[in-house]
């Protein structure tokens, strides 16, 4: 069964480096999300993503936010200078198709963020 | 703005103890409204889409339903394996291409065998 898969699982990083958290959504799906969720806290809309340009984004994703989809199969997010309260899960779904029947979207594992 | 509250926070049942999940949810307009089941450590895993009050879906043991002001996840006689925490997602209407789920805080289910 097809499946979001993310890159890595757990990244630790310094205070102020960039990261480059990577997504390789559902093969024939066509929209792609990032979301994010604070231990202990709900799971949070960041940005979505479709025909290589930002849909929606929501207050958290600032300017040092990014997304890219750099070839036909990875989605990326890229933090330019990470800060303590960006520690958390960071989450990737994929969507085949926005306004039909079937809305559902499929999310990955994870990669885990801590931020030192 | 959207807004979504789940209760009870936590639930601890003995196996084979059934019992209802419940959702709130305030939206403008609601285009779906999604359950999913959320193992520690891991991602959202996707459990059913309802559309329209008074519709029903079914999967095992879980049965959701769906009226104009909440969502119910029945469980019937669970098992251990059900332990996790179950998210409840709304799409509103005014979504077009973004289609942003707004997520409630879950409920954390505890299944003692």
């Amino acid at each position: 069964e097809p499946e979001v898969t993310q890159t890595p699982s757990h990244q630790v990083t310094q205070m102020g480096q960039e990261v480059i958290l990577r997504c390789v959504p559902i093969s024939n799906h066509l929209y792609f999300y990032w979301y994010r969720q604070i231990l202990g806290q709900k799971v949070e809309f960041l940005v979505s993503f479709y025909n290589n340009e930002i849909s929606e984004k929501s207050e958290i994703f600032d300017d040092q936010f990014s997304v890219e989809r750099p070839d036909g199969s990875n989605f990326t997010l890229k933090i330019r200078s990470t800060k303590l309260e960006d520690s958390a899960m960071y989450f990737c779904a994929s969507l085949r198709q926005a306004l039909s029947f079937h809305n559902e979207q499929f999310f990955g594992p994870g990669t885990r963020l801590t931020v030192l | 703005e959207d807004q979504v509250t789940q209760s009870p926070e936590a639930l601890r049942l003995q196996e084979g103890e059934s019992s209802s999940l419940n959702c709130s949810y305030t939206v403008s307009g609601l285009r779906g409204l999604f359950w999913y089941r959320q193992d520690p450590g891991k991602g959202p895993e996707f459990l059913f889409t309802l559309y329209s009050a008074g519709e029903e879906k079914e999967k095992e043991r879980l049965k959701a339903t769906l009226t104009k002001k909440e969502s119910f996840l029945h469980i019937t006689a669970p098992k251990p394996e059900d332990s996790a925490t179950y998210l409840c997602a709304v799409l509103n209407v005014r979504e077009t291409s973004g289609s942003r789920l707004t997520f409630g805080e879950g409920t954390q289910l505890t299944v003692n065998p």
